[in-house]
């Protein structure tokens, strides 16, 4: 199994619906979790860091499921300007810094 | 702010020879790491440092060495550059291991 696992997509979706895709990781030790967004031939950035209790920010909304080792990512009233490649990181836990690792991205294009 | 800042943007090599790619960060971050990034492949670490004089490998180190003399500065060089080295090269810094990422705009490379 694969540490950080995505749907690469393509998400098409109509502007203005509400899109969510999940992101599932192997350590369950994993510490810190966060979603990236990447434009095209552009680098990351960080979109939102995801904390046990859920976050939101504005129409992005965060969660994180221990239990069964996924994060997700719901995006409402989406845009023409959302199209992008959201890539789903993880931290290693306490006793290496491996470094961040991120999930391939799942690419969407949000449609006129 | 510069945040973090990679020379060169472009390059294109022959297959064998040398290059050194430059990353700067002006954040006093303690960890900085090299990615590449390949269609369908999402980033892979090749190296990473948790400190000034330190380095260690990541999950794609062959062919590639690493030197961090200075806090500020991680250097990437290619020996003997291979097309399969043909990528776009992210350099990243943390101020600790689980927190947010800052990208360099990325180095394309080509080997003819």
């Amino acid at each position: 199994r694969k540490e950080v696992e995505q749907d690469p997509g393509p998400f098409n979706v109509p502007e203005g619906a509400t899109v969510a895709f999940n992101c599932t990781y192997s350590n369950s030790a994993s510490q810190s979790f966060f979603w990236y967004r990447q434009d095209c031939r552009k680098e990351p950035k960080l979109l939102m860091s995801v904390y046990s209790s859920g976050n939101e920010d504005g129409r992005f909304t965060a969660q994180l499921n221990r239990a069964s080792q996924y994060i997700s990512l719901l995006i409402r009233d989406s845009k023409l300007s959302d199209s992008a490649t959201y890539l789903c990181v993880v931290s290693p836990s306490g006793g290496g810094a491996d470094g961040l690792t991120f999930g391939k991205g799942t690419h969407l294009i949000i449609q006129p | 702010n510069a945040g973090v800042t990679q020379t060169p943007k472009f390059r294109v090599l022959k297959t064998g020879q040398s290059m050194t790619l430059l990353c700067a960060q002006d954040m006093n971050h303690e960890y900085m790491y090299w990615y590449r990034q390949d269609p369908g492949m999402g980033l892979r670490l090749i190296h990473y440092s948790v400190g000034e004089g330190t380095t260690a490998k990541g999950e794609v180190p062959d062919g590639y060495n690493v030197s961090r003399l200075k806090k500020q500065n991680f250097l990437l060089g290619l020996e003997s550059a291979a097309p399969s080295q043909t990528s776009v090269y992210f350099c990243a810094s943390t101020g600790g291991r689980r927190t947010e990422a800052f990208f360099g705009q990325g180095t394309r490379l080509t080997v003819v």
